[in-house]
């Protein structure tokens, strides 16, 4: 199957400050990404879904000034939690899918941010 | 806004035991339907999904899932569980371009 790779596994960071998240797909050209937020003992919740070129597309109550996502490469899509407060602590998870409508998305591993 | 709802948190099944997890979702128009598994420390792995045709859906490690229309559902089945089954299992449905997951259902097998 197709591989999709998150970096980092996990951050420490500094309250007020911003952190970034990798997302990549390793073998395959995903033209959408997902972004979801798993709390403790509960679903993922999509954030954001992305296309590569264009905005991303944010699901109700999601700041989109403090989750910025970027997806500038067919490979590639980033998430960046600016201005980190302890409450945006989660574990982040992205999801790539090659064709927009249909196909299955494949996961990356999670990002577990701490924000201290 | 969809959902997808489990309605089952943690199951308890002693290997051999039979394995239904229920899934429902809510929305009226053309839909994917996916189940994903998350072994303990891994990353989330599909086991079977359902696009169009044959209702039943048959995934690896002998899972299959029905799809049925008109009680908007796609339960998860296994004839005979394995300790290895042990993992947290996921509903998902894909809409419009978009995923959505269920709560997850957590089963433990025991040997």
């Amino acid at each position: 199957g197709a591989v999709v790779s998150q970096h980092p596994s996990w951050v420490i960071c500094k309250s007020g400050t911003s952190v970034k998240i990798e997302c990549r797909s390793l073998d395959f050209q995903a033209t959408t990404m997902f972004w979801y937020r798993q709390f403790p003992k509960q679903s993922l919740m999509l954030m954001a879904t992305s296309n590569e070129g264009s905005k991303a597309t944010y699901e109700q109550g999601v700041e989109k000034d403090k989750f910025l996502i970027n997806h500038a490469s067919l490979t590639l899509s980033t998430l960046t939690v600016t201005s980190a407060h302890p409450e945006d602590s989660s574990f982040y998870i992205c999801s790539a899918r090659k064709d927009r409508e249909g196909a299955e998305a494949f996961f990356g591993q999670g990002t577990r941010l701490t924000v201290v | 806004a969809q959902s997808v709802s489990q309605h089952n948190h943690h199951v308890i099944l002693s290997e051999a035991a039979s394995l239904e997890l229920g899934c429902n979702y809510s929305y009226g128009g053309t839909v994917n339907l996916f189940w994903y598994v998350q072994y303990p420390g891994q990353h989330l792995q599909l086991l079977l999904k359902y696009f169009s045709g044959d209702p039943l859906v048959k995934g690896i490690k002998g899972f299959e899932a029905e799809f049925i229309k008109s009680k908007f559902s796609f339960n998860l089945r296994k004839p005979s569980v394995q300790w290895s089954d042990t993992a947290e299992y996921f509903c998902a449905v894909s809409i419009f371009n978009k995923f959505y997951f269920g709560s997850g259902t957590k089963l433990n097998v025991k040997p």
